[in-house]
């Protein structure tokens, strides 16, 4: 089983609308959540760590649910800017460990 | 400030044969690591350095994969020799330590082995 699982899309939405993307994990222990944003060919570039408590920047939003093992990530109000694929990431309980998901892309359609 | 450099930017070569792979990571950052991230994949964790120690290598094929990081500062990744599955672009990264979580990637080295 794979350490972090995001449903790769690809998410096609139109500007103005509200996504949502989820990601599970396996190991109940693991201790640490982020969000990374990649664009076409560039290096990922962290957009956002998730706490217990949900948190909020901007338009995004990220929520952690340990219980189910899973964590997600909401965009409102999307922009064309935000086309990229949307990389879930999980840091293992011995803190060393980076898992990343696959991806998620997002299409933004004016 | 300076990013996380690396290079060469892209690399083609045969099966086979042997290529080196050079990271600067952001002046300051102890943790360095290098990741492979094939196509439509995330990026896997290859290697992880603090400073000059190995954290983790548990995913480095060693068979074929070598990485240093002699004077806790730059780093090189190894393949020798090539295969075709290692097409992929490697990615190294720096963060200020193993428990600073955001991590800085650099460009990465796109390689293609034919």
């Amino acid at each position: 089983r794979k350490e972090v699982e995001q449903d790769p899309g690809p998410f096609n939405v139109p500007e103005g609308a509200t996504v949502a993307f989820n990601c599970t994990y396996s190991n109940s222990a693991s201790q640490s959540f982020f969000w990374y944003r990649q664009d076409c060919r560039k290096e990922p570039k962290l957009l956002m760590s998730v706490y217990s408590s949900g948190n909020e920047d901007g338009r995004f939003t990220a929520q952690l649910n340990r219980a189910s093992q899973y964590i997600s990530l909401l965009i409102r109000d999307s922009k064309l800017s935000d086309s990229a694929t949307y990389l879930c990431v999980v840091n293992s309980n011995t803190g060393n460990q980076f898992y990343f998901g696959t991806g998620t892309s997002l299409t933004v359609i004016p | 400030e300076a990013g996380v450099a690396q290079s060469p930017r892209y690399k083609i070569i045969e099966k086979r044969q042997s290529v080196a792979f050079w990271c600067n990571p952001i002046s300051g950052h102890a943790t360095l690591y290098w990741y492979q991230q094939i196509l439509g994949q995330g990026p896997k964790l290859l290697i992880q350095f603090q400073n000059n120690g190995v954290v983790d290598d548990s995913q480095l094929p060693k068979d074929r994969f070598s990485a240093e990081r002699l004077k806790g500062v730059d780093s090189t990744l190894k393949i020798q020799p090539a295969k075709l599955e290692d097409s992929a672009v490697y990615l190294c990264a720096s963060s200020l330590s193993v428990r600073a979580y955001e991590q800085y990637f650099g460009p990465g080295t796109r390689l293609t082995v034919t």
